[in-house]
């Protein structure tokens, strides 16, 4: 079945640490998408992806790095500098002929 | 830049009643799409209608509809026959069909039986 997997569902992370959050998508879908989700509020855009080896920052890019160096993945990066990582992150993928955007499940990010 | 605001963080509604869900955005893109989407508990986000600037009609899914005033940019969300598995957060989003897809803040809709 085609869609897009997100990994790991939970994700501790020390102080100081550098933590990667996968997300692959068989779709074939060119666009691809991080958010943020804080609890009980709304999605913010991180990075977003048009295209391979291109991406462009969204609204809340400090502190985050991505990569997209293949159409199927699209993994983010938390870096020590984004001081309150705690969060549910989403991925999300679009096609230029169905607009609608495809999720994965989500990963929950906690800083211990 | 766009943006996306829906003015209502809470709503609650009657099992069997009707109830609408607001939402206001900012453009100055003529042809976009617009989208509403359901985040029940599970967390994951189900598409529940969507609807094509350049149309005019209403777009319509069984028990949801929307109100697309585009002059207005206003895009609401009207849920007939509330059931309580429509309980979730509800977004409302924005492409702009050059890759930027944006949403609101979300409503928490209540269905109390």
């Amino acid at each position: 079945d085609g869609g897009i997997t997100q990994s790991p569902k939970y994700l501790f992370r020390k102080e100081g640490q550098n933590v990667t959050l996968s997300c692959e998508q068989n779709l074939n879908h060119d666009a691809m998408y991080w958010y943020r989700q804080d609890p009980g509020q709304g999605l913010r855009l991180i990075y977003y992806s048009q295209i391979v080896n291109d991406f462009q920052k969204g609204d809340i890019a400090e502190g985050y790095s991505v990569s997209r160096e293949k159409k199927e993945s699209f993994p983010l990066t938390v870096t020590s500098a984004q001081k309150n990582p705690t969060a549910f992150y989403l991925c999300a993928s679009t096609s230029n002929q169905m607009p609608e955007a495809f999720f994965g499940q989500g990963t929950r990010l906690t800083v211990v | 830049a766009q943006t996306v605001t829906q003015s209502q963080p809470e709503m609650s509604v009657q099992e069997a009643e009707t109830v609408t869900l607001s939402c206001t955005y900012d453009t100055s893109e003529n042809n976009y799409y617009l989208f509403w989407y359901k985040q029940p508990p599970s967390r994951q986000m189900i598409l529940v209608i969507r609807q094509e600037a350049y149309k005019q009609q209403n777009a319509t899914e069984n028990r949801f509809s929307v109100n697309f005033q585009k002059a207005a940019k206003s895009f609401s969300l009207k849920i007939s026959d509330s059931q309580l598995g429509d309980t979730a957060m509800y977004f409302c989003a924005f492409d702009d069909r050059w890759g930027k897809l944006i949403f609101g803040q979300g409503t928490t809709l209540q269905v109390k039986p």
